[in-house]
Order: structure tokens, then sequence, then C-alpha cells
């Protein structure tokens, strides 16, 4: 069975630009939960999707934006990119009879911003 | 003070010793509680989750939760280099459940 994967898995962006990343969940999973990680602040909860619908939402600017599609994989947006949203972001996808932090990561989406 | 609170180390046990981490959360409505194991460079991976008081043993790992105490732990029996990681403890809470919050992790070094 394959994993999270998301796509892609590196990339370099300047100030002000924007960004989109992409994350297909484990087959038959419909949860998906984006994570910010940095040195600094650790691991930090963007949003839950389930079903095309957001169910929880983290304390981040409104320049964070996500989705999901009918086949539950998952979109994440990042407008008018700041330095400080140098970080990786993780995907995790959740299946039926899981409990909610019972999540599975993908490698996660290393973002550098100049 | 933060959510999840977990000592950053490094702890340094040697190989076959008992590793014990420790991790104390501020909410007292968290309900679920989690132990992730990241290494270096990859991507965290669940090894525990616990969700009553008591122990919760799974091989050679053991999640102990205090509700009272606000506090969870996790256990490393016979602990291995290959066990050398950050461990990260997550809580979640009845009313946001979908939301981990997680601690900044203790990273473990099991020398040989």
């Amino acid at each position: 069975k394959a994993g999270v994967t998301q796509t892609p898995r590196y990339l370099i962006k300047t100030r002000g630009q924007q960004v989109t990343l992409s994350c297909s969940p484990i087959s038959g999973h419909r949860s998906v939960s984006w994570y910010q990680q940095t040195p600094g602040q650790g691991l930090q909860f963007l949003f839950e999707y389930f079903s095309e619908t957001q169910r929880n939402k983290g304390n981040f600017p409104g320049r964070f934006s996500g989705r999901q599609f009918s086949n539950s994989r998952s979109e994440m947006n990042v407008s008018t990119l700041e330095l400080g949203d140098s970080a990786l972001y993780l995907c995790a996808s959740r299946g039926p009879g899981q409990g909610p932090g019972e999540l599975f990561f993908g490698e996660g989406s290393r973002l550098t911003v100049l | 003070q933060k959510e999840v609170e977990q000592n950053s180390g490094p702890l340094s046990v040697p190989e076959g010793a008992i590793a014990s981490l420790n991790c104390t959360y501020s909410d007292r409505v968290s309900q679920s509680f989690f132990w992730y194991r990241q290494y270096s460079g990859k991507s965290p991976e669940l090894i525990m989750s616990i969700y009553s008081n008591g122990d919760k043993e799974d091989g050679r790992f053991t999640a102990q939760l205090n509700k009272a105490s606000q506090y969870v732990s996790l256990l490393i029996r016979d602990s291995q280099p290959s066990d050398s990681a950050t461990y990260l403890c997550a809580v979640s809470n009845l009313d946001s459940s979908y939301k981990l919050i997680f601690g900044s992790g203790t990273r473990l070094l099991v020398r040989p």
C-alpha cells in the first residue's frame, strides 16, 4: 500500500510569491491534515479536511489556505510568501477506524523562501 | 506556558537500558495522547496512542498516562541504537479532536 505522497519535495521561492503544495493520502483515507514544522516552533497544525470539508483550522494567517478534492487529494496554498514561511510542510492522512490523532505522515515539502 | 512541554534533551542512555521520556500538558480537557518518533530528516511516525489513565504496553514501548497530574510518559525498554531519534508528544482535545498539539520533542541518544 502506497504511503502519503507529497509534491514537490523541495522548492525555493522568493518573498511575495505564492506556492501550492500537493498531498495524496493513503488509498481509502479521507482525512487529510497539514502541519508546519520549523526548528523554532516545532510542529504546528494548519488545517484538517474530511470529505472536502475543512473541520479544523490552526492559528495561521489567511495567507495559508487549503482544499480537498473528491478523490481525497489535498492542496495547500501560501500566498505572499514571507521569510518566516520557510519550513517543512507535512501532510498526514488518517483512515477509518483510526483515532483522531493516529496519523500517517508524508515525507514533507521543504519550502525555502529567499 | 506551552500547551505541551517536553525536555528537549538530549537524553543519553546506554544500549539495553530503559529510556524514560516525559511530557506534561496544560489543558485539562485533553482527551487523547500520542507519541511519535521522528528520525533526523524523516517525517514523524506514530508509535503509541493512549486514551485512558494507566499503562499501555506495545512490545518494548510502554505509555503511561496520569490525567490528574496532566502527565504522559513513554518508556522504552532494552533501548537500541536504532531508537535514537526525537520523540514527540502530542495531545488532542475533545472540542477539536482532529487538531494535534505537539511538544517540541525530546532527542534520545542510545549509546552502543
